[in-house]
C-alpha cells in the first residue's frame, strides 16, 4: 500500500529563517511520482513540483528547494529566507504509474504541515 | 490555470437531502477527480473519471456517486447528505494522459446541518 507521512503538523518560524518540511513515503512501485502542493489561507491548492522516482537530482526554484532521497524514502522541501507569504499548509503527495483506466496513478496525500512565518 | 470552476462555492443543506456539486473544465482534460478535505486527514479521493461515462471509486466513496456525461462536467452527488459529509470538496484535473500533476478547482464548502 502507498502511504505519505508528514510528521510535522505545525511549524512556526520567524521571517528570514530557513525551514525544512519533511515528507516520508512508502510504496512498492519501482516507478512512482512525488509532488508538493501549497494551500495558502485563501484555500486554493497550488501545485509546486513533481519529481519522478528515476530522477534523484535535487531541484532549486528561487527560495524553494527539494531534496529527494530514495535511500531514505524522503522528499523534503526547504524554504530559504522564509517570508510571511510562505505561510500556508503544504502537502506532499505520491502516485504510482498510471494504468489507463485503473486506479494506479491516483494521488495519495499526506496530512499536511501548517507553516506559519511571523514577521 | 487549468480552467476549472466549481459550483456552488458554498452550500448549507439539511441531513437527508440530496446534493449535487458540479465541476466544470474548459480544456478537454481526460482525467477528473473529486476529493474531500477534512482537518487532520489531508485530501482523500472520493471518485475519479478517466473519460466520458468512465468512473471509478476512490478511498472514501461510500455515500457518494458521480457522473460524467460530457468531457467538461464531472458531477458529485450525495444521495442523502449526512453531517459526516460536511467538508470542503475539491475537483481536480490532470493535464495530459501520462503521469502528470493534478490541478485543483477553488473548492466547495458544504455544511450539512
Amino acid at each position: 500500500a502507498q502511504k505519505v507521512t508528514q510528521a510535522q503538523t505545525e511549524i512556526s518560524v520567524v521571517e528570514k529563517e530557513d525551514v525544512t518540511l519533511d515528507c516520508v513515503y512508502e510504496t512498492r512501485d519501482t516507478t512512482y511520482y512525488l509532488f508538493w502542493y501549497k494551500q495558502p489561507p485563501s484555500g486554493e491548492l497550488v501545485f509546486l513540483i513533481r519529481r519522478n522516482s528515476f530522477d534523484e537530482q535535487n531541484e532549486i526554484s528561487g527560495r524553494y528547494s527539494w531534496n529527494f532521497q530514495k535511500s531514505t524514502s524522503s522528499f523534503n522541501f526547504t524554504i530559504t529566507a522564509s517570508q510571511v507569504v510562505d505561510s500556508a499548509v503544504y502537502f506532499c503527495a505520491l502516485s504510482g504509474p498510471k494504468n489507463y483506466g485503473g486506479s494506479q496513478g491516483n494521488l495519495i496525500f499526506g496530512k499536511g504541515t501548517k507553516l506559519s512565518v511571523k514577521p | 490555470d487549468a480552467g476549472i470552476t466549481q459550483s456552488p462555492r458554498h452550500k448549507v443543506t439539511e441531513t437527508g437531502t440530496p446534493v449535487t456539486l458540479r465541476c466544470h473544465q474548459t480544456e478537454n482534460h481526460r482525467y477528473m477527480y473529486w476529493y474531500r478535505q477534512d482537518p487532520g486527514h489531508g485530501l482523500r479521493l472520493i471518485h475519479y473519471s478517466y473519460g466520458v461515462k468512465d468512473t471509478d471509486k476512490g478511498e472514501v466513496s461510500d455515500g457518494y456517486s458521480v457522473s460524467r456525461s460530457k468531457t467538461e462536467d464531472f458531477l458529485l452527488t450525495l444521495e442523502s447528505a449526512t453531517s459526516s459529509q460536511t467538508s470542503v470538496y475539491f475537483c481536480a484535473v490532470q493535464i495530459g494522459t501520462g503521469d502528470y500533476e493534478q490541478y485543483f478547482g477553488p473548492g466547495t464548502r458544504l455544511t450539512v446541518t
